[in-house]
């Protein structure tokens, strides 16, 4: 039972323009959720996350939106510039689970100069 | 402030070998996870420890054990491995005591069982 769902493999934006990365969940228990950032042959890298109390968050080119009611999470990056190009992982925790940390498959997200 | 520190970086070992991969954080973490990824099938996590002295199953964790070594240290062993466990492990750490903290990962260690 996958409980965090990224149900895009891909996405490919031209620099400068918007790139928007979809996440779903089903555990309505999740209380916190976070964006990763990942380069091949690097761990993943904390990117922003947002509380379950708040519909918005955002940092500088980085914001991400939460839908409650949808269980619907978007993180959009503007302007999109070619150095984003990485895999992006959602993931989500809740307290009540010892906070173990729940990762979707990933977007792989290209921006072309 | 090395954060998370994982080794091997690479391993290549024949099927029915054992191994103990090491991880050790220096941020006086409470949480630590040991996770793997696959083609395809994003990081999928193997055990967890929310805090010394405890361990818990993830969603992968037939033919693993984990030692929690004391605050720092949390080792994933691989008793008898098959080329099914050819993989990337990550290790993780988090404060895990708020609802805003994030975990912080090792570079990780590239396992081939031939």
């Amino acid at each position: 039972d996958q409980q965090v769902k990224q149900n895009s493999p891909s996405l490919s934006v031209q620099e400068g323009r918007i790139s928007i990365l979809n996440c779903d969940y089903t555990n309505s228990m999740f209380d916190y959720f976070l964006w990763y950032k990942k380069y091949p042959a690097e761990g993943p890298t904390f990117l922003i996350s947002i509380s379950s109390i708040k519909d918005k968050n955002e940092d500088g080119r980085f914001t991400v939106f939460l839908n409650k009611s949808a269980k619907h999470l978007s993180l959009h990056i503007v302007p999109s510039q070619p150095g984003d190009s990485a895999v992006y992982f959602c993931a989500a925790y809740s307290g009540g689970s010892n906070y173990k940390l729940t990762f979707g498959k990933g977007t792989l997200l290209t921006v072309n100069p | 402030n090395a954060g998370v520190t994982q080794t091997p970086k690479f391993q290549v070992l024949k099927t029915g070998q054992s191994m103990t991969l090491q991880c050790a954080q220096d941020m006086n973490h409470n949480s630590m996870y040991w996770y793997r990824q696959d083609p395809g099938m994003g990081l999928r996590l193997i055990y967890y420890s929310a805090s010394e002295g405890t361990t818990d199953k993830g969603e992968v964790p037939n033919g693993y054990n984990v030692s929690r070594l004391n605050k720092r240290e949390f080792s994933l062993r691989l008793e008898s491995a098959a080329p099914s466990q050819t993989s990337v492990y990550f290790c993780a750490s988090s404060d895990g005591q708020g609802a805003d903290t994030e975990a912080f990962f090792g570079q990780g260690t590239r396992l081939t069982v031939v």
